[in-house]
């Protein structure tokens, strides 16, 4: 049973567009919403996370929006650039929040962002 | 800052033998650590999740007796594989949190590949 889903594995867009990337959830436990962006041979690196007492985080070109009563969140990139071409991993957590708390992972949507 | 280095990046090994893999928190004291297994296409998958100087714990599933866990010191996570078997051969990777003020962000590891022959 998958609590984390990214139902679509890919996603092509043009350079300077938008990107938006889909996440949902069956878990009404999940309190705490992360983004990772991974690269071949590199492990994934954190990029913007969101708490659910909030429906919206910026940070820079990336925005995390958060539909709670969906179950749903998404990961917006403007304006899309080539070097954000990577695996995009939305991850969950449930609260208790802090150090031991765990992740559950979606399997990721492979972002190719076009010249 | 907040990097975490794992070693070997790569790792072949005959069936029956033992591989260790190694975590360290390079530049922070890593409050918990936590171990995944990635298979081709699907998500990261936990195994367990540990801390300095106590038992590992394991998620519903995973052996125990063949996932050995070792948290020695706040900076330094093994895992050993134990009499490795084909069926072992995935990506392991490694994270580890700050404490409580980051939260639940977790910072990884580049991964390891095994392969088992």
């Amino acid at each position: 049973d998958q609590q984390v889903k990214q139902n679509s594995p890919s996603l092509s867009v043009q350079e300077g567009r938008i990107s938006i990337l889909n996440c949902d959830y069956t878990n009404s436990m999940f309190d705490y919403f992360l983004w990772y962006k991974k690269y071949p041979a590199e492990g994934p690196t954190f990029l913007i996370s969101i708490s659910s007492i909030k429906d919206k985080n910026e940070d820079g070109r990336f925005t995390v929006f958060l539909n709670k009563s969906a179950k749903h969140l998404s990961l917006h990139i403007v304006p899309s650039q080539p070097g954000d071409s990577a695996v995009y991993f939305c991850a969950a957590s449930p609260l208790p929040t802090g150090a031991n708390s765990k992740l559950t992972f979606g399997k990721g949507i492979t972002l190719s962002v076009r010249p | 800052g907040a990097v975490v280095s794992q070693h070997p990046s790569w790792v072949i090994c005959k069936s029956g033998t033992s591989v260790k893999i190694e975590c360290r928190s390079l530049d922070f004291q890593a409050t918990t650590m936590f171990w995944y297994r990635q298979f081709p296409k699907q998500s990261l998958m936990l195994m367990a999740t540990s801390n300095e100087g106590s038992k590992a714990t394991y998620e519903q599933g995973v052996e125990k007796d063949k996932f050995l866990i070792n948290h020695a010191s706040l900076t330094l996570s093994t895992l050993t594989v134990t009499s490795a078997h084909p069926e072992d051969s995935s990506f392991y990777i490694c994270s580890a949190t700050r404490g409580f003020l980051a939260k639940n962000i977790q910072y990884f590891g580049a991964g390891t590949r095994l392969s088992v022959l």
